[in-house]
């Protein structure tokens, strides 16, 4: 059984670009909830993906969006990038029972450090 | 508003003895808690979780107790390992959705 992967590891993207970080989530996990980790922070949550519908949404703006494949794997965009997206982010999966219905223990993938300059 | 909170930045304990790390929360909708645990350069791993129906939860040296009036949890590591050096974050969830962490606690464990 494969755990949480992530890609890339690291990046380094200039202000005002667009990014695409990808998740691959643990077998047997339909949902998948991204965070963004500032350095010294706990992660925050921005979103959560639940059968390729988004299923909840921290605060964050429209900038940031995300997708999730039938294979339950996600991808999260960041568009005209700022300074402070810089951090870690992190993916993480789990197993939920129906819709609005209750889940398992979130697992975590090793993140993906995204530097913007 | 920081609905989580670990108001120690850092511990520091000798090997062998035990760690009490804290956590303090406001949500009176969180249904469940966790601990996760985190190196350097890889992503959180999961240590306990409790609901909020129940007190205590143990597994192995870590138990997780739960004060629902005092909106506070702790986690106790018994015996301390030099390997259990790490950021130690408490986080709060509601059915399983999104979770809402603390800011963490630097543990380390002095051989």
């Amino acid at each position: 059984e494969t755990g949480v992967t992530q890609s890339p590891t690291h990046l380094i993207k200039t202000r005002g670009q667009q990014v695409t970080l990808r998740c691959s989530s643990q077998s047997g996990h339909n949902t998948v909830s991204w965070y963004q980790q500032a350095l010294g922070q706990g992660p925050q949550f921005i979103f959560q993906y639940y059968r390729e519908e988004e299923n909840g949404r921290g605060n964050f703006p429209p900038r940031f969006s995300g997708l999730q494949f039938p294979n339950y794997s996600s991808e999260l965009n960041v568009n005209a990038l700022e300074l402070d997206d810089s951090a870690l982010y992190l993916c993480a999966s789990s197993h939920q029972r129906g819709s609005g219905g209750a889940g398992e223990t979130q697992y975590f993938g090793p993140g993906t450090r995204l530097l913007v300059l | 508003d920081q609905q989580v909170k670990q108001n120690s930045p850092s511990l520091s304990v000798q090997e062998g003895r035990i760690s009490i790390l804290n956590c303090d929360y406001t949500n009176s909708m969180f249904d469940y808690f966790l601990w996760y645990k985190k190196y350097p350069a890889e992503g959180p791993t999961f240590l306990i979780s409790i609901s909020s129906i129940k007190d205590k939860n143990e597994d192995g040296r870590f138990t997780v107790f739960l004060n629902k009036s005092a909106k506070h949890l702790s986690l106790h590591i018994v015996p301390s390992q030099p390997g259990d050096s790490a950021v130690y974050f408490c986080a709060g969830g509601v059915s399983y959705g999104k979770l809402t962490f603390g800011q963490g606690t630097i543990l380390t464990v002095h051989p």
